[in-house]
């Protein structure tokens, strides 16, 4: 079965600084994807980027951006300029090409200060 | 589009009481998913339809659950006999499958079983 790891629980970054977010998952198939969607305080949650698994190039939306290690099963977060509308759970999630359903991990909490 | 939508909000129950949640998907997304969302953990898959067909179901997903989509549009998520361990989260997702693999979340339903 696919699982998801998010070894940091928490993270903290200072306003307009760099921030990077670890996910590594485990699976046996070679199509997939990848996701981060973030989950504000009391909001729902919402996509952030996503990863073809069969895709090399790094997906990129503005000031976030992921580095994609498909042989060390690593997909990491980075945001850059972090703004204080950027604290939330962020969750990194796995989906079989099937789409069947979505394994996520425990989240990290990132919290921003000015 | 006014994105997926959950009724109700908030849901508290004595135990032993049944409840049921309501799902209305984007209105041309033809997934339709349950997840279930504890306290600092990330959501776990309960189950999906395709259309009116439910295509697959979690092992959490006990006898006490049962989810239906009669018409393909809007679903229900349905806990008999609550117990205090089936306080959580419920969020709902949709997709279109075969188009884009993307699942849009729904506010959610919060369930306190006292």
């Amino acid at each position: 079965a696919q699982t998801v790891t998010q070894s940091q629980p928490e993270m903290s970054v200072q306003e307009a600084e760099t921030v990077t977010l670890s996910c590594t998952y485990d699976t046996s198939e070679s199509d997939y994807y990848l996701f981060w969607y973030k989950q504000p305080p009391s909001r729902q949650m919402i996509l952030v980027i996503r990863q073809e698994a069969y895709k090399q190039q790094n997906a990129t939306e503005n000031r976030f951006s992921v580095n994609f290690q498909k042989a060390a099963k690593s997909f990491s977060l980075k945001i850059s300029d972090s703004q204080l509308g950027d604290a939330a759970m962020y969750f990194c999630a796995y989906s079989s090409y099937n789409n069947n359903d979505m394994r996520f991990g425990a989240g990290t909490r990132l919290t921003v200060k000015p | 589009d006014t994105g997926v939508s959950q009724d109700p909000r908030h849901k508290i129950t004595k135990r032993g009481q049944n409840v049921t949640f309501r799902c209305d998907p984007i209105s041309e997304h033809n997934r339709l998913y349950w997840y279930r969302q504890t306290l600092g953990q990330g959501p776990e898959f309960l189950t999906y339809f395709q259309n009116e067909a439910q295509l697959e179901k979690s092992r959490l997903l006990s006898d006490r659950f049962s989810a239906e989509r009669p018409k393909g549009s809007f679903s229900t998520l349905e806990i008999q006999r609550t117990e205090q361990g089936d306080s959580a989260m419920y969020l709902c997702a949709s997709s279109l499958a075969y188009v884009s693999y993307e699942q849009y979340f729904g506010p959610g339903t919060r369930l306190t079983v006292t």
